[in-house]
């Protein structure tokens, strides 16, 4: 059965303090790994997909990876507008949708 | 740059009765799907609809039905309210190219729905 898990659950981080937030997938033939930010009240914002082991995407201060079995969005020295949950989700096999994990709540501290 | 909408925002409802959840977008995208978002859990896909004149079933369909009135516009129905429809409810959109099955998928600000 597809799997997608996300930790931490929450994370509090001081402005300009660097973290990695995981998603961790148990899925057959993955077509893609999405990286989506939500804000409270609001729908998920796309941010980056990822097609294939060993790829990279950068955006600002995030960075997000992907190897066989986890994505890892890098947060570099975030900022408090960086606070929000972040979702990812898995595309795979033969299906148009997205399984989405259940996200990691990320506080910025001033 | 409107991308996808969705009316109403806030909807309360009781028990039995019905109502349709409607979702536009104007990206000209191909594909369009509802799904519902609840606390502890991650989004799930309700119902999908692949192209214009197509829909399909996707995690938790029950008590539910679409209609993809054209390109443009997905609806969702509720037909006899249940406490457990509760949720908040997000319309997506996505579009084709090369690699239809991966292109990312954009989602409205979601129907916030309460059933008593």
């Amino acid at each position: 059965e597809d799997q997608v898990t996300q930790s931490p659950e929450a994370l509090r981080l001081q402005e300009g303090e660097s973290s990695s937030l995981n998603c961790s997938y148990t899925v057959s033939g993955l077509r893609g790994l999405f990286w989506y930010r939500q804000d409270p009240g609001k729908g998920p914002e796309f941010l980056f997909t990822l097609y294939s082991a060993g790829e990279e995407k950068e955006k600002e201060r995030l960075k997000a990876t992907l190897t066989k079995k986890e994505s890892f969005l890098h947060i570099t020295a975030p900022k408090p507008e960086d606070s929000a949950t972040y979702l990812c989700a898995v595309q795979a096999g033969g299906a148009n949708n997205l399984f989405f994990g259940t996200g990691t709540r990320l506080t910025v501290i001033p | 740059n409107a991308g996808v909408t969705q009316t109403p925002k806030f909807q309360v409802l009781k028990t039995g009765q019905s109502m349709t959840l409607q979702c536009a977008q104007d990206m000209n995208h191909n594909s369009m799907y509802w799904y519902r978002q609840d606390p502890g859990m991650g989004l799930r896909l309700i119902y999908y609809s692949a192209s214009e004149g197509t829909t399909d079933k996707g995690e938790v369909p029950n008590g539910y039905n679409v209609s993809r009135l054209n390109k443009r516009e997905f609806s969702l129905r509720l037909e006899s309210a249940a406490p457990s429809q509760t949720s908040v409810y997000f319309c997506a959109s996505s579009g084709t190219g090369l690699k239809p099955y991966n292109q990312p998928q954009h989602f409205g600000d979601g129907t916030r729905l309460s059933i008593l």
